[in-house]
């Protein structure tokens, strides 16, 4: 069975500073890896996903998202953080072998300070 | 981000009535999926549809049914409703032509059972 640990509940952030948001995984075999942002009140938004290749993916927003693969990570990046990046940050996985569901984290809140 | 609406946005109901959301999409998408969201846990996977008329089950599927009658509509059914199904319920749609298709979602229903 495949699983996501995000292992902070929140993460706080000076605005200007840069921001990591922490994701593990496991999965059998390889992975594909996702993140989304949710707005206070709203629906999940997509930000960015790893397929295969680099190990760097750029999303929206200026988030960035680093696969490691010895290390089971996916951690999102942003190297200047927005108070208005403020938000809750979900991880989710699935195995890239045939087609099965997203198994998200419990997810990160991200409050970035003025 | 895909045309998936939810309806209703926000309900309250009593202990025992049934209840049922409906997700519509307009992307002609053949996968949909209703989530559960709640503090602590994340999304969690109540049921999915990977066409018309085929449904399965997720991690959480007790005391809940679903239907896909079309393409566009998917159903969720709480058939006597009970407190501990008070959440915040997503759903989400993706085309299914490959399995690195993204997943969209709609922008949530607040359901409260008293």
């Amino acid at each position: 069975a495949q699983s996501v640990a995000q292992p902070e509940d929140q993460v706080n952030v000076a605005e200007g500073n840069p921001l990591t948001v922490k994701c593990t995984y496991s999965v059998s075999g390889n992975p594909y890896l996702f993140w989304y942002v949710q707005y206070p009140n709203r629906g999940l938004q997509f930000l960015l996903k790893y397929i295969t290749g680099d190990n760097l993916v750029k999303g929206s927003y200026g988030f960035e998202a680093e696969f490691n693969k010895s290390q089971t990570s996916f951690h999102l990046k942003k190297p200047s953080a927005l108070v208005s990046d403020s938000a809750l940050y979900f991880c989710a996985v699935r195995p890239n072998s045939g087609y099965s569901t997203l198994t998200f984290g419990k997810g990160t809140m991200l409050l970035v300070s003025p | 981000d895909a045309g998936i609406t939810q309806s209703p946005r926000h309900k309250v109901t009593e202990t025992g009535t049934p209840v049922t959301l409906r997700c519509h999409q307009t992307e002609n998408h053949r996968y949909m999926y209703w989530y559960r969201q709640d503090p602590g846990h994340g999304l969690r996977l109540i049921h999915y549809s990977y066409g018309v008329k085929d449904t399965d089950k997720g991690e959480v599927s007790d005391g809940y049914s679903v239907s896909r009658s079309k393409t566009e509509d998917f159903l969720l059914t709480l058939e006597s409703a009970t407190s501990s199904q008070t959440s915040v319920y997503f759903c989400a749609s993706v085309t299914g032509d490959t399995s690195t298709d993204t997943q969209y979602f709609g922008p949530g229903t607040r359901l409260t059972v008293l």
